[in-house]
């Protein structure tokens, strides 16, 4: 089974400040997808990023963006100039190509301070 | 265009009751998910419908929870009898089968107190 594991609970920086989050996950299969997601206080998810691991290239969202170390198994995002607006829960996520199911971490609580 | 719509948003109920949660998809989705998430456990995938058919229902905890979908733009989530540890945001998301891999929209979730 596919594990997703974010280790950092909360982080807090100061608006404008560039911020890392961090995700491993743990999966026997070659083909597959990964995400942010982003929960804020009105509790809906949506989608930040995606980065296919087939692709060498780093996926990349205006300020968002992800250091994709596939023999790592790590899967960062790097928000830079934050913004009080990227105040949020953040979810990395997994899912095998082909299937439907998406495999959540346990989430990281960023706060942008003004 | 409307998103994904889920009422109740909250819901405060006793044990033993009956507790129904509803969702609209977005319109030309194919694809429906009904997500739990907790403090302990985080966002737990309960079940997933594809052209209104449950493909994979093995997150269902247990026989109390059952899910439905009668047509592309409903579903329901029903919990009988609910106990306190079925307190959680019941998430739905929706999603067109086939498209963007992994592009769900969630609605704004259900949250379910149980006394």
């Amino acid at each position: 089974a596919q594990t997703v594991t974010q280790s950092q609970p909360e982080m807090s920086v100061q608006e404008a400040e560039t911020v890392t989050l961090s995700c491993t996950y743990d999966t026997s299969e070659s083909n597959y997808y990964l995400f942010w997601y982003k929960q804020p206080p009105s509790r809906q998810m949506i989608l930040v990023i995606r980065q296919e691991a087939y692709k060498q290239q780093n996926a990349t969202e205006n300020r968002f963006s992800v250091n994709f170390q596939k023999a790592a198994k790590s899967f960062s995002l790097k928000i830079s100039d934050s913004q009080l607006g990227d105040t949020a829960m953040y979810f990395c996520a997994f899912m095998l190509q082909g299937a439907q199911k998406l495999v959540f971490g346990q989430g990281t609580r960023l706060t942008i301070n003004p | 265009d409307a998103g994904v719509i889920q009422s109740p948003r909250h819901e405060v109920t006793e044990m033993g009751q009956e507790v129904t949660l509803r969702c609209k998809p977005i319109s030309g989705h194919n694809s429906l998910f009904w997500y739990r998430q907790t403090m302990m456990r985080g966002l737990e995938l309960l079940i997933y419908f594809n052209n209104n058919v449950p493909i994979d229902d093995s997150g269902m905890p247990e026989d109390r929870f059952s899910a439905k979908m009668p047509n592309a733009s409903f579903s329901t989530l029903k919990i009988q009898p609910s106990e306190p540890r079925d307190s959680a945001v019941y998430f739905c998301a929706s999603s067109f089968f086939g498209g963007f891999a992994g592009e769900l929209f969630f609605g704004e979730g259900s949250r379910l107190t149980v006394l």
